[in-house]
């Protein structure tokens, strides 16, 4: 079965400094990933996704994660970070079957940017 | 182009009431998912619809738990009679379906349901 474990419930950077978020996955076949960001009282939106074509996958607002199959291991970066940039952040993982795609969250890790 | 609607943003019930949530997907979207976000937690899907036919409800406790997608368009999550454990976030999410293109994988949300039972 398809799983996502996020290391760190809350991470804490200054502002300006580098943001990593960690997500290790396990799955029996190629996964699709994604990363997902949710602010106060909002849905959740896609930050960006891995679909089996490049390793390194550019997102919005800056981020990017890396896939690496032998570590299996999607973190996600970004070099700078802002305040804006504070929310919770859900890396998932995704079994696509015909027609039907099904995603498992991770647990969340709390992003807090310090000024 | 409008995102997924959500209704109502907010409820509050005692134990054992009954309660009932809405979504209206992104339009021409198939595919429909309810989600239950419990505080600290990330999303756990309960059901998935593809037009209005159940793909996957493994995970919805059928026993006080039933949603519907009449017409294959907008959808309804019930609960009755609810308990303490239901107090969470539900959410709506949309997407293509799977075999139309890559952009199909995205799931869209809606900005949920926050109920909170006591």
């Amino acid at each position: 079965a398809q799983s996502v474990t996020q290391l760190g419930s809350h991470v804490s950077v200054s502002e300006g400094a580098l943001v990593l978020l960690r997500c290790n996955y396990s799955s029996s076949v190629p996964p699709y990933l994604f990363w997902y960001v949710q602010y106060p009282n909002q849905g959740l939106q896609l930050l960006l996704k891995y679909t089996s074509a490049a390793t390194l996958v550019k997102g919005i607002n800056g981020f990017e994660a890396e896939f690496k199959k032998s570590e299996t291991s999607f973190h996600l970066t970004k070099p700078s970070a802002h305040m804006s940039d504070a929310a919770e952040y859900f890396c998932a993982v995704s079994k696509h079957r015909r027609g039907a795609q099904k995603l498992v969250f991770g647990q969340g890790t709390r992003l807090t940017i310090n000024p | 182009e409008a995102g997924v609607a959500q209704s109502p943003r907010y409820k509050i019930i005692e134990k054992r009431q009954s309660v009932a949530f809405w979504c209206n997907p992104i339009s021409g979207h198939a595919t429909l998912y309810w989600y239950q976000q419990i505080l600290g937690q990330g999303p756990k899907l309960l059901i998935q619809f593809q037009n209005n036919g159940v793909v996957d409800d493994s995970q919805l406790p059928k026993d006080r738990f039933s949603a519907e997608r009449l017409k294959g368009v907008d959808s309804t999550l019930k609960i009755q009679p609810a308990k303490l454990e239901d107090s969470a976030v539900y959410l709506c999410a949309s997407s293509l379906e799977g075999r139309v293109s890559r952009a199909a994988y995205e799931q869209y949300f809606g900005p949920g349901t926050r109920l909170t039972v006591t």
